[in-house]
């Protein structure tokens, strides 16, 4: 069945650190591969999206991801986080149907 | 932008009663969806509609049924509420040019 899979629940990082959230799909071809963002009490915001070529994705807000078939992988990245960017992150995938599929959200946390 | 717009934040209701979401797009998106946001589960499909009065079943359809009359409106019904339905349902609806969903700000439910 076609499944996305976000490893870590809950990730806490410091204001200014990196961070890298992870996300790996199971899908019989490479589907399009979406990451959103949801702050307390919104709706979900789309920060980036690959659907083919270049494998490194840029989106809004200073995001990126990296698509890696051998892996089965698209881990979002930001080089230095802000207090900001405190929400939760939903990884998704849409194979050749409309529907999107959602990981599990990780909840990210900034330490001051 | 697109807007879908949900009518309801916040909803109180009581167990037995019958419930209805609604969800409102701008855009003349063909298709639109129902998820539900429960915590530690990510965002589950309910019900999907691709074109008026049509609809398929998602995940999780059981205790809900949709209505789509109207190209723009997609109502979720809960035709009995019960206390495992109380969670956060969130509406979103994308054209088939597109690759991305726009999603509202979502509806709490709590049923008591």
């Amino acid at each position: 069945a076609q499944s996305v899979t976000q490893p870590d629940i809950h990730i806490t990082v410091s204001e200014g650190a990196s961070l890298e959230l992870r996300c790996n799909y199971s899908y019989g071809a490479t589907p399009y591969l979406f990451w959103y963002v949801q702050s307390p009490g919104q709706g979900l915001q789309l920060l980036l999206k690959y659907f083919s070529g270049d494998t490194l994705v840029q989106g809004i807000k200073g995001f990126e991801a990296e698509f890696k078939r051998s892996q089965s992988s698209f881990n979002l990245r930001k080089p230095s986080v802000h207090w900001s960017d405190a929400a939760e992150y939903f990884c998704a995938a849409k194979g050749g149907a409309q529907k999107l599929v959602f990981g599990q959200g990780t909840r990210l946390t900034i330490n001051p | 932008d697109v807007k879908v717009t949900q009518s309801s934040r916040y909803l109180v209701k009581r167990t037995g009663e019958k419930v209805f979401l609604e969800c409102v797009q701008d855009m003349d998106h063909e298709n639109m969806f129902w998820y539900r946001q429960d915590p530690g589960l990510g965002l589950r499909l309910i019900y999907f509609s691709y074109d008026v009065k049509m609809k398929e079943k998602g995940d999780i359809p059981e205790g809900y049924s949709v209505s789509r009359e109207k190209k723009e409106r997609f109502s979720l019904i809960l035709e009995s509420a019960s206390t495992n339905q109380t969670s956060m349902y969130l509406c979103a609806s994308t054209s088939d040019r597109a690759y991305g969903y726009t999603f509202g700000s979502g509806t709490r439910l709590t049923v008591v």
